[in-house]
């Protein structure tokens, strides 16, 4: 079966880097029907969707995260990961990864990362 | 605040039908599909409602969705103590140029 499992580090300090991985299992994300997407929620802002990457590596971002976001494939490790540059308190959230089909029809999701912003 | 409007909370009992609503705009609900997730407690969110209406497998008929116009709804019916927890839509928005979601509406079983 189909499944996703985040990664990554707990706790980052503000204005540095975050650095999350997504490890899929159950498919393999070299299938052009399938988009990878990221998506947070924080109990101010609720749920954002932050982005996807498709197999080809073309990405779309939510104009929001533009210019601070990154989210690559690694497909000899059937991953994907979503760098996110200059964090602050305000990214402070759960990170979820998750397959879609189409825009906003996420059908599998991971169990989700708590990532917290402070020094 | 959200794009997509949705109560902050619902309640009923046992057996109850109950209905949420999601309110948009022509820029995202008046011409793009509507979904449904369910988030119990302390878990990721669940597909119920894909492309406005559809169930994907495994999740029961108790569960449907409709659209109208600018707006969208979703109704469960006989209602359990397990359906407890938060029901959020989501749409793609033209304008923004992104998949948004509504704030959620948190259902107490009583």
């Amino acid at each position: 079966q189909v499944q996703l499992q985040e990664s990554g580090p707990g706790l980052v300090r503000p204005w540095e880097t975050l650095s999350l991985t997504c490890s899929v299992s159950g498919v393999s994300v070299n299938i052009g029907s399938y988009y990878w997407n990221w998506i947070r929620q924080s109990p101010e802002k609720g749920l954002e969707w932050l982005g996807y990457i498709y197999y080809s590596g073309s990405t779309t971002y939510n104009p929001s995260f533009k210019s601070r976001l990154t989210v690559s494939l690694d497909m000899s490790r059937n991953q994907f990961s979503l760098n996110l540059k200059s964090v602050t308190a305000a990214d402070t959230a759960v990170y979820y990864c998750a397959r879609s089909y189409s825009y906003g029809h996420f059908d599998y999701w991971g169990q989700g990362t708590l990532i917290t912003v402070s020094s | 605040q959200s794009v997509l409007t949705q109560p902050p909370s619902a309640s009923g009992t046992p057996g109850q039908r109950v209905t949420f609503s999601c309110s948009g705009s022509s820029s995202n609900i008046g011409n793009r599909y509507v979904y449904w997730y369910q988030q119990l407690p302390g878990t990721a969110p669940k597909l119920l409602i894909y492309r406005n209406d559809q169930r994907p497998s495994g999740v029961p008929d108790r569960f449907s969705g409709s659209k109208s116009g600018t707006s969208a709804s979703l109704a469960v019916s006989g209602l359990r103590p397990e359906d407890e927890g938060d029901y959020h839509c989501a749409s793609w928005d033209d304008s923004l140029s992104a998949v948004i979601f509504g704030g959620g509406t948190r259902l107490t079983v009583l």
